[in-house]
């Protein structure tokens, strides 16, 4: 399939290892974040979300972190696995009331060796 | 499957001729969205519907772009006159409209439009 970008910052973690994806986002009115994994050929899909009144929310295998102060998120994926490896994504929504316009981020690319 | 579907997934066509791409969303879904994205970065919002109505539109939707949701299910965006800066990912994706912040984007595969 097509590669989602040739020039993403690159993770590169050892199978069974944890995972940790860094994120700065833009906007201090922003009150809901997503993280999204795109695999190459592939639409985004949804990991985890969480909201500004929350600072820790987690998942199956995965936690996402949010720090206001300095605008700061981050995505944990435990036990790293192979079908891990893709690109992702955080996206921010400012609180305007209306609808999900999602700002994202630039993308890292998670490598998972064996 | 009953996940967001979009048709073609990969279109090829000559500069200045129009393309129009469908999508249509998880059944139960009052909001869609399209998206685009270029090689190497994230999605960018274009426009947004719900139900039937195109609510917003971003400043990239140039006047060659448009989009319609006429009965409230499916949706078409169409570009005329293709330049080749058209040439990317084009993401549609659904959603429930809630109240507060907490609104769930599903996004299709996508249509991978070519310009040459």
């Amino acid at each position: 399939g097509e590669s989602v970008g040739l020039h993403l910052p690159t993770l590169s973690v050892q199978e069974g290892d944890n995972s940790i994806i860094n994120c700065a986002y833009s906007n201090s009115a922003s009150d809901y974040f997503i993280w999204y994994k795109q695999e190459s050929g592939k639409g985004p899909q949804f990991i985890i979300d969480i909201r500004s009144n929350m600072d820790k929310r987690q998942g199956q295998r995965v936690t996402v972190l949010l720090n206001k102060t300095v605008k700061h998120l981050s995505l944990q994926i435990a036990a790293t696995q192979p079908g891990d490896s893709a690109v992702y994504f955080c996206a921010e929504k400012l609180n305007t009331g209306t609808a999900s316009k999602l700002t994202f981020g630039t993308g890292t690319r998670l490598q998972v060796t064996l | 499957d009953t996940g967001v579907s979009q048709d073609p997934r990969h279109k090829i066509t000559k500069r200045g001729q129009n393309v129009t791409f469908r999508c249509d969303p998880i059944s139960e879904h009052n909001r869609l969205y399209w998206y685009r994205q270029t090689l190497g970065q994230g999605p960018e919002f274009l426009t947004y519907f719900q139900n039937e109505a195109q609510l917003e539109k971003s400043r990239l939707l140039s006047d060659r772009f448009s989009a319609e949701r006429p009965k409230g299910s499916f949706s078409t965006l169409e570009i005329q006159r293709t330049e080749q800066g058209d040439s990317a990912m084009y993401l549609c994706a659904s959603s429930e409209a809630t109240q507060g912040a907490g609104e769930k984007l599903f996004f299709g595969s996508g249509t991978q439009l070519s310009v040459l």
